[in-house]
């Protein structure tokens, strides 16, 4: 069973927008809905950001979307701020399996 | 609002086996907001690596699941009497070395998000 493809690293300034691709394949993400985003910083937990391809938890601004095109998955974090620095995973339920995206490290310039 | 605490890590010689608890608070009690209603995961982080979905048990314990890398080394289970979460590790190798994460599925049946996470507990297999 083969990780996510998911770029290594990703980067803009305050303010700007950053997109985070999840690749997958036809036994993954292009068939269920179950996608889901992870914001894990230094040494902490990882946080859920992005459940059921587009859905927030509580709390989670609305700065962060997500969607989905075929095998494809995308992380959009708008108005960047500090805090968002840090490390993504993307999710995809697989039948039976659980598999987890390759992570991109997102820099605030 | 739900806590998870992960305990059981050390240092460890190949080969050699180890049991992982997680200890699972703060369910209210309310019908379809307890332990035993959601499926339950186990995740690793190597030193420096990535997440890897190690294991996965349904609400009721009736079917697990297990990374490749795992199968047959390591198995999952659950005690909803307890609100308690175990990884019984055996043959262990260098490569098992990482932080243990245990983690809620928003679902009974493992298919959806991890919604809570603990801290994790660090397992070193070094000789």
């Amino acid at each position: 069973q083969s990780a996510l493809t998911q770029p290594p690293s990703a980067s803009g300034s305050p303010g700007q927008s950053v997109t985070i691709s999840c690749t997958g394949t036809s036994s993954d993400i292009g068939s269920y809905s179950y996608v889901s985003w992870y914001q894990q910083h230094p040494d902490k937990a990882p946080k859920l950001i992005i459940y059921e391809v587009h859905k927030r938890p509580f709390g989670v601004p609305d700065r962060f979307s997500g969607s989905k095109s075929g095998n494809t998955a995308s992380l959009t974090v708008s108005g960047l701020q500090a805090d968002d620095e840090g490390d993504y995973y993307c999710n995809s339920y697989a039948g039976g399996k659980n598999l987890f995206g390759t992570g991109t490290k997102v820099t605030v310039l | 609002q739900v806590q998870l605490v992960e305990s059981g890590g050390g240092v460890v010689q190949p080969g050699t086996s180890l049991r992982l608890s997680c200890a699972v608070s703060g369910f209210s009690g309310a019908p379809g907001f307890s332990f035993s209603d959601y499926a339950m995961h186990w995740v690793r982080q190597a030193p420096g690596k990535g997440l890897e979905g190690v294991a996965i048990i349904w609400h009721d314990g009736s079917h697990d699941y297990y990374a490749d890398s795992v199968r047959g080394r390591f198995t999952i289970s659950r005690d909803n009497s307890k609100n308690m979460l175990y990884l019984q590790m055996s043959s262990l190798r260098a490569e098992d070395t990482a932080v243990y994460f245990c983690a809620r599925d928003k679902s009974s049946v493992g298919v959806s998000s991890l919604e809570d996470w603990g801290r994790g507990t660090l397992v070193t297999v070094s000789s």
